[in-house]
C-alpha cells in the first residue's frame, strides 16, 4: 500500500473560482479526515467520514465548503467562490476501524497547497 | 476543551546536540499522545506515540514519555542530525462522538546546522 494520496499537490486559483481536491485513503481504512493548515500553525480539523457518512463538520467549514465520500472510498473537498483567506494546505488523513480502545493515530497524505490570488 | 501547547521555535542546534521540545496538554479523560514530523513540502508523518500514562514512545532515536502528573509529553533526542531539521507537532487524540479526534499544537521548527 502506498499510503494516503492527494491530488493535486498544488493549486493556484483566482478569487471567486471553485476548486476541488481529491483524497485517496489507505485502502482498508474506513475513517477519513480533512484538516486545514495555515502557515506557522498546526492542522485544524475540518470534517470526518466513517465510510460514506459525514459524521462531523467543524465550524471552520463554512457553507462554501463541501466534502463527499461516495461509496466510502476516495473523498473530495470542494471550495466554492474561493477567497484569499482560503489559502492554506489542505491535508487528508485516514485511520482504520478503531474505537475507545484504539490509539487514534491517523495517517496523513502529502497535502494540497491552495493559493488564492 | 482539549488543547496542546508547544514551545515556540525555531530551535536551532548544532549537529550532535541534545534536543528537547516541550509539549503540555489539557484534556478530559485519557487521551493518546503523539509526535508528528513535517519535512518541507510534505505532509505529516507519525514519529511516535504513547497511549497511557508512563508509556514511553520511541522511534529513530527520538523519545517521549507520557506524564499524566505534569500533563506533558516532551520530545527528546540525544544527538540530532542535519536530516532531523523539520517541524515537529505534538498532538492528542481523544475519543468523542464515536471517533478519535486529533488536536495539534502550533508546531516547533527545528534547524540543525553542521
Amino acid at each position: 500500500d502506498t499510503g494516503v494520496s492527494q491530488n493535486p499537490r498544488h493549486k493556484i486559483t483566482k478569487r471567486g473560482q471553485n476548486v476541488t481536491f481529491r483524497c485517496d485513503p489507505i485502502s482498508e481504512h474506513n475513517r477519513l479526515y480533512w484538516y486545514r493548515q495555515t502557515l506557522g500553525q498546526g492542522p485544524e480539523f475540518l470534517t470526518y467520514f466513517q465510510n460514506e457518512a459525514q459524521l462531523e463538520k467543524s465550524r471552520l467549514l463554512s457553507d462554501r465548503f463541501s466534502a463527499e465520500r461516495p461509496k466510502g472510498s476516495f473523498s473530495t473537498l470542494e471550495i466554492q467562490r474561493t477567497e484569499q483567506g482560503d489559502s492554506a494546505m489542505y491535508l487528508c488523513a485516514s485511520s482504520p476501524r478503531g474505537g475507545a480502545t484504539g490509539s487514534g493515530e491517523q495517517y496523513f497524505g502529502p497535502g494540497t497547497r491552495l493559493t488564492v490570488t | 476543551g482539549n488543547s496542546v501547547t508547544q514551545m515556540e521555535g525555531p530551535v536551532t542546534l548544532s549537529e550532535e546536540a541534545f534536543l528537547t521540545i516541550n509539549c503540555t496538554y489539557t484534556a478530559t479523560g485519557y487521551p493518546s499522545l503523539f509526535w508528528y514530523v513535517q519535512y518541507p513540502g510534505e505532509g505529516l508523518q507519525l514519529l511516535l506515540k504513547a497511549t497511557k500514562a508512563d508509556d514511553k514512545g520511541s522511534n529513530k532515536g527520538f523519545e517521549a514519555t507520557y506524564r499524566k502528573e505534569t500533563t506533558s509529553f516532551h520530545l527528546e533526542k540525544g544527538s540530532v542530525q542535519v536530516s532531523d531539521s523539520a517541524v515537529y507537532f505534538c498532538a492528542l487524540s481523544s475519543f468523542s462522538g464515536g471517533y478519535n479526534k486529533l488536536i495539534f499544537g502550533a508546531g516547533t521548527r527545528l534547524a540543525v546546522h553542521p
